[in-house]
């Protein structure tokens, strides 16, 4: 079957960096996405990476290593704004969206 | 308007009665989407359309069917709610140029 695994819950500092790991297990790969999901509130887009490698936005920065089957979310000088959850998502050879449960971040001062 | 939008925002619904969820999109995408999603679980495909007058059943379909009589909407109806329906429903809808799914604001569904 098919499988994205991201751990539950995390917790970091305000002003520190946190990694988000996720692992998949699909039929075929097209791609990996990462979502950013506040409470009560729809997934917004953060990342796309279908090339092995580490794609920097601004604070956030995305690994993918395909061989691997593992991607993670790197979100840097962390902000109060940034408690949500991250959800991992990888396209299969249908170009179907698989989902992870999400990983939420909880920001302390 | 500007993205996608849902209607109703929330709904407390009877049991055995039959609803349909809205959505709208302006951005001319080809591809829309329904998910559904509960606490603790991942986002689950309802249905889904490619482009319009196709549909095609998702992870999760029993109890949901959908239409694509245009581009811009996307209905998603629930012919006699259960209990089990009680969720979080989002619409989401992405351009055949990229993959990228963009959201709406969701209707918070309860099924009583």
């Amino acid at each position: 079957g098919q499988n994205i695994d991201q751990p539950t819950e995390m917790t970091a500092t305000e002003g520190a960096i946190v990694q988000i790991n996720c692992t998949y297990q699909t039929s075929g790969f097209n791609g990996l996405f990462w979502y950013q999901q506040h409470a009560g509130e729809a997934p917004t887009f953060l990342s796309y990476n279908v090339l092995d490698g580490l794609e920097e936005k601004g604070r956030f920065s995305s690994f993918l290593s395909r061989s691997k089957g593992y991607s993670y979310l790197l979100l840097k000088e962390l902000q109060m704004k940034d408690s949500a959850s991250y959800l991992c998502a990888v396209l299969d050879s249908n170009y179907q969206l698989i989902w992870g449960a999400g990983t939420k971040l909880i920001i302390k001062p | 308007i500007a993205g996608i939008t849902q209607a109703p925002t929330s709904q407390i619904l009877a049991a055995g009665r039959r609803m349909t969820l809205r959505c709208t999109q302006d951005m001319r995408h080809n591809a829309m989407y329904w998910y559904r999603q509960d606490l603790g679980l991942g986002l689950r495909l309802i249905h889904y359309s490619n482009t319009a007058g196709t549909t095609g059943k998702g992870e999760v379909p029993d109890g949901y069917s959908v239409s694509r009589a245009n581009t811009d909407d996307f209905p998603l109806t629930l012919a006699s709610a259960v209990p089990s329906q009680t969720s979080v429903y989002f619409c989401a809808s992405s351009s055949s140029d990229t993959d990228t799914q963009y959201f709406g604001p969701g209707t918070r569904l309860t099924v009583l």
